[in-house]
């Protein structure tokens, strides 16, 4: 089955710089690859995706790229802010209607002010 | 739209007890999956429904958990009996069927075995 890693596991940065939260992915059929972001003692929502047609993809301030070759995907935040604080996860799924989630073990990201 | 429903949001239970979860997806949504989430780690996958039919239930420990969706809606996930292990939060998810659907989650239920 599908394997995803994810690192690091804890990230410090100063507000208004930049994050970066790498994943590695070990099926090469999975083509869709999301990141949800779980605050504390809430659900997981979805920030970003991406599919395995698409190398990159931007939405104001997030961005993820992904490299199919490598089969590794990352997640890029800029101009971080407080409320940026959260525990951030990656996903992989398969092809087909079952949308199954693998999920990384999570980035526990700090934006100090 | 109304997110997904799940209760009770807290249990604890001795070991070797029973508890069941409930929830209940986003109105027309197909798909629904039991997620378990272990402090400290990515949720994992227990079960996927597709309607009332179980699409995977591989990685479910099938000797004290099950889990049901009778009517292709509302679903419960029921331990028995339940391990410290068993800790954990239960998060329940559902989406369109389709390929190029997002996955909803409830805020799941925080499960402590004592």
């Amino acid at each position: 089955g599908e394997n995803v890693e994810q690192h690091p596991s804890t990230l410090s940065v100063q507000e208004g710089d930049s994050a970066v939260i790498k994943c590695t992915y070990s099926d090469s059929a999975s083509n869709y690859f999301p990141w949800y972001k779980q605050e504390l003692g809430k659900r997981p929502q979805l920030i970003i995706d991406i599919r395995s047609n698409v190398g990159e993809k931007k939405d104001q301030r997030i961005a993820v790229t992904l490299n199919k070759t490598a089969k590794h995907f990352s997640l890029h935040i800029t101009e971080t802010q407080p409320e940026d604080s959260a525990v951030y996860f990656c996903a992989a799924s398969p092809p087909g209607s079952a949308r199954q989630l693998t999920f990384g073990s999570g980035t526990q990201l700090t934006v100090l002010p | 739209e109304a997110g997904v429903a799940q209760s009770p949001r807290y249990k604890i239970i001795e070991k070797r007890q029973s508890v069941a979860f409930w929830c209940n997806p986003i109105s027309g949504h197909a798909t629904l999956y039991w997620y378990q989430q272990i402090l400290g780690q990515g949720p994992k996958l227990l079960i996927q429904f597709q309607n009332n039919g179980v699409v995977d239930d591989s990685q479910l420990p099938k000797d004290r958990f099950s889990a049901e969706r009778l009517k292709g809606v509302d679903s419960t996930l029921k331990i028995q009996p339940a391990k410290l292990e068993d800790s954990a939060v239960y998060l329940c998810a559902s989406s369109f069927s389709g390929t190029n659907t997002e996955a909803f989650f409830g805020q799941g239920t925080r499960l402590t075995v004592v």
